[in-house]
């Protein structure tokens, strides 16, 4: 069985300052690796996803995250944060067989402060 | 429509009473999955449908639960007599599954309220 830990639930963060999201999975086969953002009262968004290839992955809107095999991770950063980019972020996986279901992480709340 | 659309919006019922929770898929999406969004659990997968397969429903966490999928298209979601414990926000996404990994997307789901 695969899992997600995101080990911050929240994290408060000024405005153009960095921040890193933390997500590590287990899972005893190959792994799809996504973030997904949901601001209030809406669904979730796509933010970006790994599926092979490079291990650093890049969104539109300045975010990137690098898949680590070795220490089984998927952090999310971006160099200089928004007002808008406050919302919660979801870390999830599915597995490279079987299953397509989403296995989700317990989500960050990103808050940006002026 | 462009996006996963997903009715009501919000529904308030009384214990005991039965609800349906409707998704319409993005059109040419495949795929179908239900997941319940709720404070105490997170994020939970319920129920997937693939074309013509029997459905996936390893999720369902009792035999209140229930979902159907007409034509390959629209989904309907059934909790019968429903406890307090069904209230969370009801997520539909819908993807492409011609292709490993293609990714999810989501509806703004129904907040589900149980008086």
């Amino acid at each position: 069985a695969q899992s997600v830990t995101q080990l911050d639930s929240q994290v408060p963060v000024f405005e153009e300052a960095p921040v890193e999201l933390r997500c590590n999975y287990s899972s005893s086969v190959s792994v799809y690796l996504f973030w997904y953002v949901q601001y209030p009262n809406q669904g979730l968004q796509l933010l970006l996803k790994y599926l092979s290839g490079s291990t650093l992955v890049e969104s539109i809107n300045g975010f990137e995250a690098e898949f680590n095999k070795s220490q089984t991770s998927f952090h999310l950063r971006k160099p200089s944060v928004h007002i808008s980019d406050t919302a919660e972020y979801f870390c999830a996986v599915s597995e490279g067989t079987g299953r397509r279901a989403l296995t989700f992480g317990s989500g960050t709340r990103l808050q940006v402060q002026p | 429509g462009a996006g996963v659309s997903q009715s009501p919006s919000n529904k308030v019922t009384e214990k005991g009473k039965d609800v349906e929770l409707r998704c319409d898929p993005i059109s040419g999406h495949t795929a179908l999955y239900w997941y319940r969004q709720s404070l105490g659990q997170g994020l939970e997968f319920l129920i997937y449908f693939q074309g013509n397969s029997a459905p996936d429903k390893s999720g369902l966490p009792s035999d209140r639960f229930s979902a159907e999928r007409t034509g390959g298209s629209v989904s309907t979601l059934t909790i019968q007599r429903t406890q307090q414990e069904d209230s969370a926000v009801y997520l539909c996404a819908s993807s492409l599954v011609s292709q490993v990994g293609q990714p999810q997307h989501f509806g703004d789901g129904t907040r589900l309220s149980i008086l």
